[in-house]
């Protein structure tokens, strides 16, 4: 198994721009989320899927939507760039929501300009 | 939230043991604790987790007080690839659901170890 994988490592973006991040997990695992990553904090939920056609917010939304339109890929698109995005973003899954373990992918490093 | 406490940085060598020390005296009874670790440049790796016994799995022990206002994530024999960032969250499997369940990453410990 390949576990989480996520595309692009890196990205650069203008601000304004727009672009998709990728996430895909190759476990059947129903649960899959996006976190956001700043320099000296924890993680932050921006939104999570409890199943294929469900999605819902986390604790720092806005600026990001999602879709799951299958079990296996959860992609994360920003609609309209700010230098506030610059992060690095991380995706999990696991088996449910209610899992113990969650596995997390190596993530996307995004700078905004 | 149920908020934890832990040290910002702890220094070891390697090959000795590590005892990793989280305070969440505000913990609930539905409250698990979990521990993950992150090592440089990678995403978070679930290490153990427990409610009230101590656990054992291949990675490390997680010991639990009995009042289960604190445990301590023990590393038997250090090594350098054990350097990393390690979080102690509490996560509540005892109500609502939904962005309930999240994980909350707080600072963690940095752990260096010393060959």
């Amino acid at each position: 198994n390949a576990g989480v994988t996520q595309t692009p490592k890196f990205q650069v973006l203008k601000t304004g721009q727009s672009m998709t991040l990728q996430c895909a997990q190759d476990m059947n695992h129903e649960y899959m989320s996006w976190y956001r990553q700043d320099p000296g904090m924890g993680l932050r939920l921006i939104h999570y899927s409890v199943g294929a056609g469900i999605t819902d917010q986390g604790e720092v939304p806005n600026g990001y939507n999602v879709s799951r339109s299958t079990t296996e890929d959860f992609p994360l698109r920003l609609l309209s760039a700010a230098p506030s995005q610059t992060s690095v973003y991380f995706c999990a899954s696991s088996q449910t929501q209610l899992a113990y373990e969650q596995y997390f992918g190596p993530g996307t490093r995004l700078t905004v300009t | 939230d149920a908020k934890t406490t832990q040290p910002n940085s702890m220094e070891s060598n390697e090959e000795e043991p590590v005892h990793l020390p989280c305070n969440h005296s505000t913990i609930s009874g539905t409250d698990y604790i979990h521990w993950y670790r992150q090592l440089p440049s990678q995403g978070p790796e679930y290490v153990i987790h427990g409610l009230t016994s101590n656990v054992n799995n291949r990675m490390a022990s997680l010991a639990i007080a009995e009042d289960r206002k604190s445990s301590t994530l023990i590393l038997h024999r250090a090594t350098l690839r054990d350097a990393a960032v390690y979080y102690c969250i509490l996560r509540d499997r005892g109500r609502g659901g939904g962005s309930n369940y999240k994980l909350t990453f707080g600072k963690g410990t940095l752990l260096t170890v010393n060959p």
